[in-house]
C-alpha cells in the first residue's frame, strides 16, 4: 500500500515547547515538501528536499527546522521560535530531478497543530 | 513577485449544471498548470496538469483549458454531483521551476446543491 503518511493527526503544545511532526512516504520519491495551511489562505511552503541530506527553505522557514536523513522521511520540527505555530500542516512528495518538469505532488493527510 | 488568483468567494452551483472555476496568474510564465481537490481536514488530490503548449486537457467530467495569452486556466466540471462539493487549487511551479515546489492559489470552494 503505497502512499504518504503523517502523524500524528492532532497535536497540542503548550507555549514554549518544540514539537515534530512526521512524514514518511514509501513512493520511492526523491522530493518532499512541508506546507503549512491557514484558514482561508492557501498552501504556504516551509521546507523542501530534493535529496537526501540537503534542504532548502521556502517561504515561511522561519521557527521551523527539518532533516532528511533517509529518503522516506522529512520530519519537521516546530520551535518555540515560531510566533504563531496553529495551523494545518501537510507534508509532501514527489519524484524530483529525476522525472519529468512536471512535479505532480502527493500529500499526506495532514497534522493539525494546535498551540495551548 | 509571483502571484495566483482564485475566487475566494463559495460557488454555489446547481446539481447537473457545469461549474466553472477561474485561476488567474500574474508575473508567470508557467510551463504547466496543475489542478488539486481538497476535501475538509484532507491533504489535496491531485485532478489534472495542462502544459503551456496545451489549450484544453480534459479527464471524464473534468475539463481544464489553459490561455498563457490572459494568463489564465478554467476549470470545468460538467454533469455536477453533490460529491464534487469540494475546494479547488490551483498550483503553477514556482519560480526556480518544478524542483522547487509550487505555488498554489487560495483556492475555490465549490457546493453543489442538490
Amino acid at each position: 500500500d503505497g502512499g504518504i503518511t503523517q502523524s500524528p493527526k492532532y497535536l497540542f503544545r503548550k507555549e514554549g515547547q518544540n514539537v515534530t511532526l512526521s512524514c514518511e512516504q514509501n513512493l520511492n520519491h526523491d522530493a518532499m515538501y512541508w506546507y503549512r495551511q491557514d484558514p482561508g489562505q492557501g498552501l504556504r511552503l516551509i521546507y523542501y528536499s530534493q535529496i537526501v541530506n540537503d534542504f532548502q527553505k521556502g517561504d515561511i522557514a522561519e521557527g521551523y527546522s527539518v532533516s532528511r536523513e533517509k529518503k522516506e522521511s522529512f520530519p519537521l520540527t516546530v520551535t518555540s521560535a515560531q510566533k504563531n505555530p496553529t495551523a494545518f500542516y501537510l507534508c509532501a512528495s514527489s519524484i524530483g530531478l529525476r522525472g519529468t518538469t512536471t512535479d505532480t505532488q502527493y500529500f499526506g493527510p495532514g497534522t493539525r497543530l494546535t498551540v495551548l | 513577485s509571483q502571484k495566483i488568483e482564485q475566487n475566494s468567494e463559495a460557488l454555489n452551483i446547481q446539481e447537473g449544471k457545469t461549474a466553472t472555476l477561474t485561476c488567474n496568474y500574474t508575473n508567470y510564465s508557467p510551463a504547466y498548470l496543475q489542478w488539486y481537490r481538497q476535501d475538509p481536514g484532507r491533504g489535496p488530490v491531485f485532478l489534472l496538469l495542462i502544459r503551456e503548449n496545451e489549450k484544453e486537457k480534459r479527464k471524464e467530467r473534468l475539463k481544464v483549458t489553459f490561455d498563457t495569452t490572459l494568463k489564465q486556466s478554467l476549470f470545468h466540471i460538467t454533469a455536477s454531483q453533490p460529491a464534487d462539493s469540494a475546494t479547488y487549487l490551483c498550483a503553477l511551479e514556482g519560480s526556480g521551476g518544478g524542483a522547487d515546489g509550487l505555488t498554489f492559489g487560495k483556492g475555490t470552494h465549490l457546493i453543489i446543491q442538490p
